[in-house]
């Protein structure tokens, strides 16, 4: 079964660092690209960047780029998201997702739900 | 940047109902478009790539169109598990930016 597994809820205070992580299975994880996801409380979802696992390259929307950092271990199937200073309005649910044809989404992680308050 | 827009932000239908959801992006892109349905509290779901190309597993009442920059989404016979919020996305150009969602809510 193909799928992806995040790791799990993070409550963090603002200014702490972060990572979260995403772990491919089923398939061979450097063929796709992994692509993160935002989506605030209550609101749609935001595109923030992609990461090929097999050689790192990376694209970041111009909201999150120097916001937040995309890496990969192929060696383990992970993909990661982290963050060096959290703020408050980090505060949302994160998604990784496989990027399949049409440059789709067709496999999603379970989310990862990240909470920063002082 | 390509900015993606759906209408209606809300639409309340009964099952059975014909439903229709448009998207319109800022420029042309082609049939680089995707359609996903997410319930509540559980993760988004791909219904739709390449503007009408029908995910494996979706049911063939969803049915996708459009190229350049109008597109749709129809469900041709809504049934009580569609009741979901549905969003567009643009795979032409980085970023690939989704729209703002629809909500489909029971009438």
């Amino acid at each position: 079964e193909v799928q992806l597994v995040q790791s799990g809820a993070e409550v963090k205070k603002p200014g702490e660092s972060l990572k979260i992580s995403c772990k491919g299975s089923g398939y061979s994880f450097t063929s796709y690209w992994i692509a993160w996801v935002r989506q605030m409380p209550g609101k749609g979802l935001e595109w923030m960047g992609i990461i090929n696992p097999g050689d790192s390259d990376t694209r970041y929307s111009p909201s999150f780029l120097g916001q937040v950092s995309m890496s990969a271990d192929k060696s383990i199937s992970t993909a990661y998201l982290q963050w060096s200073s959290l703020k408050a309005s980090d505060t949302a649910m994160y998604y990784c997702a496989r990027q399949a044809q049409g440059v789709s989404l067709d496999v999603w992680g379970q989310g990862t739900t990240v909470t920063v308050s002082s | 940047d390509i900015q993606m827009t759906q209408s209606p932000s809300s639409l309340s239908a009964s099952v059975g109902d014909r439903v229709a959801i448009t998207c319109r992006a800022s420029q042309s892109i082609s049939s680089y478009l995707n359609w996903y349905q997410q319930k509540p509290g559980k993760t988004p779901k791909l219904l739709i790539y390449a503007a009408s190309s029908l995910q494996s597993g979706v049911p063939s009442r969803f049915s996708g169109s459009g190229s350049g920059t109008d597109f749709t989404l129809t469900i041709s016979s809504l049934q009580p598990e569609d009741f979901a919020t549905y969003y567009c996305q643009q795979s032409y150009s980085s970023p690939y930016s989704f729209g703002q969602g629809t909500k489909l809510e029971i009438k």
